[in-house]
């Protein structure tokens, strides 16, 4: 069932520099996009979300991009920061529910 | 800053024993989840509860899960019967409207020998 896809399981950017994380889906039931990054021995944590209903959203150094046509979504971290060095999940929600429906994450390794 | 906490951190338990993994999600929150990721897989979806019931479930969630929520502040998860597969990481999250943002704890891992 891969209905939410990260098809880079890695990504290495120099500090200061722009991360672009990326993410396909393939069921259009989804109403809702999430991006979550995950340490090492700890839960997801919420960075920023999007609603179909917009193309863009952002919240300080994180935008998250929506092209519903296209079926993709992308998460630009700008500047990158060494603190910013972990796992990043994208998640989406189906009208109706609140089940989120996960990636298999992207490693980010920002480098001094 | 409010956050979702789990309680044990690390279960270790033999096959076929029940165990309780215990939750306490943000107070306000009145949506809650239990997600589950095995080791080098993604994060899984296991059920979803609102107002006393379960309000959605995965397949993965068969008839050896339960759900309860005992009084005004914990969450718990319940494996009747523990298989070897049920080793995971197992998150709970909670939510509130008008958002749909989860808020994850961080994990039980629970190992099954």
């Amino acid at each position: 069932d891969q209905q939410v896809k990260q098809n880079s399981p890695s990504l290495s950017v120099q500090e200061g520099r722009i991360s672009i994380l990326n993410c396909d889906y393939t069921n259009s039931m989804f109403d809702y996009f999430l991006w979550y990054k995950k340490y090492p021995a700890e839960g997801p944590t919420f960075l920023i979300s999007i609603s179909s209903i917009k193309d863009k959203n952002e919240d300080g150094r994180f935008t998250v991009f929506l092209n519903k046509s296209a079926k993709h979504l992308s998460l630009h971290i700008v500047p990158s920061q060494p603190g910013d060095s972990a796992v990043y999940f994208c998640a989406a929600k189906a009208g109706g529910g609140n089940k989120l429906t996960f990636g298999t994450g992207t490693q980010l390794k920002v480098e001094l | 800053e409010p956050e979702v906490t789990q309680t044990p951190s690390h279960q270790v338990t033999q096959m076929g024993q029940e165990v309780i993994l215990r939750c306490v999600p943000i107070s306000n929150h009145l949506y809650f989840y239990w997600y589950r990721q095995i080791l080098g897989q993604k994060v899984e979806f296991l059920v979803s509860f609102y107002n006393n019931e379960i309000s959605e479930k995965s397949e993965i969630f068969d008839d050896q899960f339960s759900v309860e929520r005992p009084d005004g502040s914990n969450f718990t998860l319940k494996i009747r019967s523990t298989k070897l597969e049920d080793s995971a990481m197992y998150f709970c999250a909670s939510s509130a409207p008008p958002t749909y943002e989860q808020y994850f704890g961080p994990g039980t891992r629970l190992t099954v020998t």
